[in-house]
């Protein structure tokens, strides 16, 4: 069965340092990923998308990574603020699905 | 503002009884979702909607039915309520189609939903 996975446990990061998150698939084949942010009691916010056919993206201090060979994408966070801390969650997307799949996250802590 | 706006935000009911939660969206959207998250944090699609066409998870039982009066509403009826459907749902919607992946989503604030 299709499974996206990421890291399980809480990340702790001190200020200033680069986060980076990671996010696994099998059994997948995604045309797309996309990363969301979620903050308590919040719904999640879309951050970046990236394509199959692409190596790299950036938007601000958030850099994306897709290697359909590792079926990996890494999601950095450089010059990490405490305002940064939420959980962040990576998403797949199919050219025959009809919605996004979702992993389950992983808490990022940034600490003065 | 724009946005996709859920109500109500907090629901607390018994076993056995039938709820609503709404969805409204002013974006423009074409294509609506409804997802559920559980005590885990996990996001799981249940609904997908485009323009009144509704793709449904088989996962999903049958107590659970969306409903579409137009293309900017997409309200969710839950029948028969049991303890296993306690969770946060979520609304959310996009520019395009999911199998096209142009566009990100944008999600309500969720629905928090006990049953006691």
């Amino acid at each position: 069965s299709q499974k996206i996975e990421q890291n399980s446990e809480a990340l702790n990061i001190q200020e200033g340092k680069t986060a980076t998150l990671t996010c696994n698939y099998t059994n997948y084949s995604p045309a797309y990923l996309q990363w969301y942010r979620q903050d308590p009691g919040r719904g999640p916010v879309f951050l970046l998308l990236i394509r199959e056919n692409e190596k790299e993206k950036r938007k601000e201090r958030l850099k994306v990574t897709f290697d359909t060979t590792l079926k990996q994408s890494l999601f950095h966070i450089t010059a990490s603020q405490p305002a940064d801390s939420a959980t962040y969650l990576c998403a797949l997307g199919s050219n025959s699905g009809y919605a996004l799949n979702f992993g389950k996250g992983t808490s990022l802590l940034v600490t003065p | 503002d724009t946005a996709v706006s859920q109500t109500p935000k907090y629901l607390v009911t018994q076993m056995g009884n039938d709820k609503s939660i709404k969805c409204e969206q002013n974006l423009g959207h074409d294509t609506m979702y409804w997802y559920k998250q559980d005590s885990k944090k996990f996001l799981k699609i249940m609904f997908s909607y485009n323009n009144k066409e509704l793709i449904i998870n088989e996962t999903v039982p049958n107590r659970f039915s969306p409903k579409s009066p137009d293309k900017a509403h997409l309200n969710l009826h839950i029948n028969s309520l049991e303890l296993g459907d306690s969770a946060v749902y979520f609304c959310a919607s996009s520019q395009d189609q999911a199998w096209q992946g142009i566009y990100g989503y944008t999600f309500g604030s969720g629905t928090r939903l006990t049953v006691v």
